[in-house]
């Protein structure tokens, strides 16, 4: 069945770019997508990337995809204190009705 | 626009009790869908609707129920609660079940969390 494995835990200095990793088992993934959640809150959409594409920039944010390696990362330039969050790597394919989660990589931050 | 609301925040149960997590929508998705978060296991996917009337099973559906009577609510019951259910639960929904021509982005809420004790 699908699966997405990322790393449980990533700390950084504050000014320092964030890489954060995650591979996915579903060949046929579509659509795959990088959630922030903050304490005590839900996930928000941070960005996502169509299955077409390598590579999506917003802002600070650097989303690279390798469908050949099925490996998505996530690079958080000039990493600030506010960024310490949870970051969870999801996939889902066409027609699928279901986004699959990985278990979420918490982002510590050093002043 | 309130987006995804979630009832209660928080909730503590005993051992057998029955309870009910509501959620509900305000922006006309046809999906919706239930997750539980534990740590170091992420989400898992207890169970979804596409629509008023259709639900279906996810990964984790047992000892729980839902039904969709409306487009807006989408109900989770804990039949008899066990200390295995306790978790933080998350309702999420998105435009519609199946791709189309967009990402079909989930909104989540803001959470429940439950003690079974």
């Amino acid at each position: 069945g699908e699966d997405v494995e990322q790393s449980l835990f990533l700390s950084v200095r504050e000014g320092d770019s964030s890489v954060i990793n995650c591979t996915y088992t579903d060949s046929s993934s579509t659509y795959l997508y990088w959630y922030k959640q903050e304490p005590g809150a839900g996930l928000q959409l941070l960005t996502y990337i169509f299955s077409n594409m390598d590579m999506k920039q917003d802002q600070r944010l650097t989303v690279l995809l390798n469908k050949k390696d099925k490996h998505l990362s996530l690079r958080i330039a000039d990493t600030q204190t506010g960024d310490s969050a949870i970051y969870f790597c999801a996939e889902r394919n066409t027609g699928g009705f279901k986004t699959i989660f990985g278990a979420g990589t918490r982002l510590f931050v050093k002043a | 626009n309130a987006g995804v609301t979630q009832t209660p925040k928080f909730q503590v149960l005993k051992t057998g009790q029955s309870m009910t997590l509501q959620c509900a929508q305000d922006m006309n998705h046809e999906y919706m869908s239930w997750y539980r978060q534990d740590p170091g296991m992420g989400l898992r996917l207890i169970h979804y609707s596409v629509g008023a009337g259709i639900t279906d099973q996810g990964e984790v559906p047992n000892g729980y129920n839902v039904s969709r009577s409306t487009t807006e609510d989408f109900p989770l019951r804990l039949l008899s609660a066990a200390p295995s259910q306790t978790s933080v639960y998350f309702c999420a929904s998105s435009p519609s079940g199946t791709g189309g021509s967009g990402a079909n982005v989930l909104t989540f809420g803001a959470g429940s969390r439950l003690t079974v004790l």
